[in-house]
């Protein structure tokens, strides 16, 4: 079976460009999670869908990020404008059911550098 | 919030030699999980243990929740156990589901 599916899986790009990454989670999974890795900060979750709907979404920086997940088979991280300071891995990851009993499984990760 | 901490920062093997990573946990947990990040930046699930013990091949961990850590023993090291180890987890509390990882080990097993 395939894994949780992101691309690109690196973006360079300008500071003030709009960036998208996209995730395909694990078919059957219904939790999808969006997290972030940086030297200073390690791994830090960003937002938390389930069945679609995001339900936890405080640890989205600021108003530059957002994401959404339209169907149970694709979310897309968005950030607009972008900054030098937003430069890292971003890792799309999965699981089955709600909360916090099951299984995370990680995505390649999006390595990305704002310039 | 729950916090997750690992020991020892850093580590260095010679091949064939045996460790034991640590994690420590400052609240009660229904999910524990340990990764390795590959040199390619890959996470890799190694195991999904809220408590007992599991093993697959020369890797096994034991989780003690009640004690509130968990260690993972790498046997027999080879060069490719090289990278960071991660252990994650969220608080009994969270119904987000939301990993709090610790800072990581960082193994480099030379040949």
């Amino acid at each position: 079976d395939a894994g949780v599916i992101q691309s690109p899986r690196h973006e360079v790009t300008e500071m003030g460009q709009e960036v998208t990454l996209r995730c395909k989670p694990i078919s059957g999974h219904n939790s999808l999670f969006w997290y972030r890795q940086t030297m200073m900060r390690g791994l830090e979750l960003l937002i938390y869908f389930n069945n679609n709907v995001p339900i936890d979404d405080s640890g989205m920086p600021e108003d530059r990020f957002s994401a959404k997940m339209p169907n149970a088979s694709f979310s897309t991280l968005k950030i607009q404008p972008s900054e030098p300071r937003d430069s890292a891995v971003y890792f799309c990851a999965s699981s089955f059911g709600q909360g916090t009993y099951n299984e995370q499984f990680f995505g390649p990760g999006t390595r990305l550098t704002v310039l | 919030g729950i916090q997750v901490e690992q020991s020892p920062p850093d580590l260095i093997l010679q091949e064939g030699a045996n460790s034991t990573l640590r994690c420590n946990f400052s609240d009660s947990v229904n999910n524990l999980q340990w990764f390795h990040q590959n040199p390619w930046g890959q996470l890799i699930n190694l195991f999904y243990i809220p408590s007992g013990t599991k093993q697959n091949g020369r890797l096994s961990a034991t989780t003690v929740a009640t004690e509130r850590y968990s260690l993972l023993y790498i046997s027999s090291s080879q060069t490719t156990d090289s990278g960071v180890y991660f252990c994650a987890a969220p608080s009994r509390s969270s119904n987000t589901g939301k990993l709090i990882f610790g800072q990581g080990t960082t193994l480099q097993v030379k040949p």
